[in-house]
């Protein structure tokens, strides 16, 4: 059972490059997530879709956006990679309400 | 401002003893509590979690105490293994925010041989 799949694990950018960042679940859940990580801040919510068809703004969704292709699946992409999104980004996955989320290995991103 | 504090970055116990993880929020609107465990180069695991009409949730050598009163929970560790040594995250959710997750800043626990 994968749970929920994150790619690319690493990734360097130059800063203004764009890409995407995949993440897929085989749970059926019906929520999806993307945080991330920085040093004594914990993790952080980016963007969220409750359901396939709808995504919403997190806590810091500036220089990003997200596309909830299908249930599995829910992308993250930075338009124009900034030196400040440096970070680990986790994508999650969660079903009933008052469930715990369920997180994939991250993908750590260094923008020079 | 953090809703979710974890006020002590790390902690550093005798194996066998004792773990006490602290946590502190400030929203009202929490009512589900979780604590995660998180291992370098890992996404971050599930431990326990506790609704806001309970008071205490155990399992096994894991137990999570809420005081709503005080905003404040805390999970134990009974006895404390090498193999818990990590990161331990409190998040938590409010009613009417589906599943979505503040969490405190993480506390590095080192559990000594």
């Amino acid at each position: 059972n994968a749970g929920v799949t994150q790619t690319p694990k690493f990734q360097v950018l130059k800063t203004g490059q764009s890409m995407t960042l995949q993440c897929a679940q085989d749970m059926n859940h019906n929520s999806m997530y993307w945080y991330r990580q920085d040093p004594g801040m914990g993790l952080r919510l980016i963007y969220y879709s409750a359901s396939e068809g709808t995504t919403d703004k997190g806590e810091v969704p500036n220089g990003y956006n997200v596309s909830r292709l299908n249930k599995r699946e829910f992308s993250l992409r930075l338009e124009s990679a900034a030196p400040s999104q440096t970070s680990v980004y986790f994508c999650a996955s969660s079903g009933p309400v008052n469930t715990e989320a369920f997180f994939g290995q991250g993908t750590r991103l260094t923008v020079v | 401002d953090q809703q979710v504090k974890q006020n002590s970055p790390s902690l550093s116990v005798q194996e066998g003893r004792i773990s006490i993880l602290n946590c502190d929020y400030t929203n009202s609107m929490f009512d589900y509590f979780l604590w995660y465990k998180k291992y370098p180069a890992e996404g971050p695991t599930f431990l326990i979690s506790i609704s806001s009409i309970k008071d205490k949730n155990e399992d096994g050598r894991f137990t999570v105490f809420l005081n709503k009163s005080a905003k404040h929970l805390s999970l134990h560790i009974v006895p404390s293994q090498p193999g818990d040594s990590a990161v331990y995250f409190c998040a938590a959710s409010a009613y009417g925010a589906g599943n979505m997750l503040t969490f405190g800043g993480g506390t590095r626990l080192m559990v000594k041989p």
